[in-house]
């Protein structure tokens, strides 16, 4: 039974710094895992998707890292801006499930 | 513009009470699918539609009832909810199963 788990489950800081948001899962058989944001009271808005055969993907300050092998996968924000502050998910399509099996997310506070 | 609508945002309703929730995908896509949000927990995912052919029911109990009409619309049909059926309702649409899902706001619903 594929288990994702995200760490930390809270962070603040100040802005201006480097963060690194961690996901693990524990079947590596997957299609691909995907990086979502929160707003309080709003839907997902997807950020990121790394498809299975892929390493990493970018896009503007977000870096979003796959291991397979080992189960994990990191969300790398350069220069947090308050307007950064939500709750991250990560998600997993699992081979064997053929559906999406979130974590349980975390929640980044970023002040002035 | 989500690209995903859904309707109503908020529905409080007793226990003996009939709703349904709608969702509207603009995308063109072809699979949709319901999740359940509480507190504190993962998102679940109750039910996945795919051209209009439910693929996935997700041992959800029967006072939820999807329908899928066309590959643009998704309705979820409430009657005798539970208190812990209060959850944030979301939908989402994706192109395939290893397509990034693309997430509407919810429906917030309050069970008396």
């Amino acid at each position: 039974k594929q288990e994702v788990t995200q760490i930390p489950a809270a962070l603040s800081v100040p802005e201006g710094e480097n963060l690194v948001l961690n996901c693990s899962f524990t079947d590596s058989a997957i299609y691909n895992l995907q990086w979502f944001r929160q707003d309080p009271g709003k839907g997902l808005t997807s950020l990121l998707l790394i498809q299975s055969s892929q390493r990493e993907q970018t896009s503007g300050r977000l870096n979003a890292s796959l291991d397979k092998s080992s189960g994990r996968s990191t969300l790398y924000i350069a220069a947090s801006q308050p307007g950064d502050s939500a709750t991250y998910l990560c998600a997993v399509n699992g081979v064997s499930t053929d559906k999406l099996i979130f974590g349980t997310g975390t929640r980044l506070q970023v002040f002035p | 513009e989500t690209g995903v609508t859904q309707t109503p945002r908020h529905l409080v309703m007793g226990m003996t009470n009939k709703k349904s929730l709608k969702c509207e995908q603009h995308l063109g896509h072809n699979a949709m699918y319901w999740y359940k949000q509480s507190a504190k927990k993962p998102l679940e995912l109750m039910f996945v539609y795919s051209l209009e052919e439910r693929v996935e029911n997700n041992s959800v109990p029967s006072r939820f009832s999807p329908e899928c009409p066309n590959s643009s619309h998704l309705f979820l049909h409430l009657h005798t909810l539970q208190p812990e059926d209060s959850a944030l309702y979301l939908c989402a649409s994706s192109q395939g199963a290893d397509q990034p899902q693309h997430f509407g706001d919810g429906t917030r619903l309050s069970i008396l």
